[in-house]
């Protein structure tokens, strides 16, 4: 697509509920981002992809998180049991490649409110 | 760890007028340094990067930075404001390869007509 998707846009849930978010990345791009935005702050570092490989998920907060590309493509991040302290703006990014230098190319983020 | 510092949490000023965000960075070698914007609904768009060459960095919108290696800052400036700058913005460092971006907590722009 022309640029990153997300979806929904808006999820309000109860605690305890699970709830899936979805991103769909520029089509071309190898890498995708996820990270989580809490109120007032920049956004931190979840995990990412590299096609459907997941070689890094050391900023999921903890076991209730996860996150799979199962063919390189679209994205899905799960939280279980979700929590009053999950709610958050989840931003997923994509970039052609791994380097440094790649730009990261952000959604416009799933606002998620846990009551 | 890398880390980002943006000491300026809101910063008004009058449109015309000149403006400068600050960003100061911890990270052991030449970083990959970027700025980036993000309005009400939008999702954050890349205003300017740098991670080699010449140290200031022209962007779009009409912004600038300066990587300055001797103070650790990347500071963001901008000749002329114009309202629709009002926004919020983000510097942000990434270190090698796999590059997850580490974020300063970013700095709100109000313009003043």
């Amino acid at each position: 697509g022309a640029g990153v998707s997300q979806s929904p846009r808006y999820k309000v849930t109860k605690r305890g509920q699970d709830v899936t978010l979805r991103c769909d990345p520029i089509s071309s791009h190898a890498t995708l981002y996820w990270y989580q935005q809490a109120l007032g702050q920049g956004p931190e570092f979840l995990t990412y992809f590299n096609y459907e490989a997941q070689p890094d998920k050391s900023g999921l907060p903890s076991d209730r998180f996860s996150a799979e590309r199962p063919e390189g493509s679209i994205s899905t991040l799960t939280i279980q049991r979700t929590e009053q302290r999950d709610s958050a703006m989840y931003r997923c990014a994509s970039s052609a490649g791994l380097a440094g230098s790649d730009t990261q190319y952000f959604g416009p983020g799933t606002r998620l409110t846990v009551l | 760890a890398q880390s980002v510092t943006q000491p300026d949490i809101h910063i008004t000023v009058s449109e015309g007028a000149s403006l400068e965000l600050r960003c100061n960075y911890s990270y052991g070698a030449t970083p990959y340094l970027f700025w980036y914007v993000q309005s009400p609904g939008q999702g954050l768009q890349l205003l300017l990067k740098y991670f080699s060459g010449d140290t200031l960095v022209q962007g779009i919108k009409g912004f600038e930075a300066e990587f300055k290696r001797s103070q650790s800052s990347f500071n963001l400036r901008k000749p002329s404001v114009h309202w629709s700058d009002a926004a919020e913005y983000f510097c942000a460092v990434g270190a090698g390869t796999a590059s997850k971006l580490t974020f300063g907590t970013g700095t709100r722009l109000q313009v003043t007509l």
